[in-house]
């Protein structure tokens, strides 16, 4: 039973690039969750998508976006990247309703120069 | 912002029980404790979580005050694995998004 899956894991853009993660839920999960993750701090929620539905949006600007596919993986887009953006991103899946809590990927680690 | 306080950075020989403590002293009746642990360049991992019970699995065990204003993670025999930073977290529903905060750095000691 593959658990939550990220791609890619490492990745390299420019300021002004645009950039898109992937995430994988775990099997059976219907709920995926956006973090960003800043060098030595926590991780800080973006969104959580439910649906094919943005259901939760933490305090990120619009140049953060998302989007759920049918089979439950999602998409975090990023455009007009700046410096600050440089980070971990972790995906993190649950099932909507149940008793389990979120399981999270291995993150995917974005430098923007 | 979050809603518990924990030591920013503790020490545990290797072998010896390591109680991470956490002060959560706003916590409303329907809220959950959760524990999570984060190992260097990894994504968080769950540990375990409570209501107002005290619980045990096989990593770890969870004893919540009688106020639930305070909680205590023990991992009773501490291994050099176990090098992470211990987040404690207070949430109300299973799916609801994760407040983080900088969590305790332990530190397992040879």
């Amino acid at each position: 039973d593959a658990g939550v899956t990220q791609s890619p894991t490492h990745l390299i853009k420019t300021r002004g690039q645009q950039v898109t993660l992937r995430c994988s839920p775990k099997s059976g999960h219907d709920t995926v969750s956006w973090y960003q993750q800043a060098l030595g701090q926590g991780p800080q929620f973006i969104f959580q998508y439910y649906e094919e539905e943005e259901r939760q949006r933490g305090n990120f600007p619009d140049r953060f976006s998302g989007h759920q596919f049918p089979n439950y993986s999602s998409e975090l887009n990023v455009n007009a990247l700046l410096l600050g953006d440089s980070a971990l991103y972790l995906c993190a899946s649950s099932l909507s309703g149940s008793q389990e809590t979120q399981y999270f990927g291995p993150g995917t680690r974005l430098l923007v120069l | 912002d979050a809603k518990t306080t924990q030591p920013t950075s503790m020490d545990c020989a290797e072998g010896r029980a390591a109680n991470l403590p956490c002060n959560h002293s706003t916590i409303s009746g329907n809220e959950y404790v959760y524990w999570y642990r984060q190992i260097h360049s990894q994504g968080p991992q769950y540990i375990i979580h409570g209501l107002k019970n005290n619980e045990t699995n096989e990593m770890a065990s969870l004893i919540i005050t009688e106020d639930r204003k305070s909680s205590t993670l023990i991992l009773p025999h501490a291994t050099l694995r176990d090098t992470a930073v211990y987040y404690c977290i207070v949430r109300v529903a299973r799916d609801d998004k994760i407040i983080f905060g900088k969590g305790t750095r332990l530190h397992i000691l040879p």
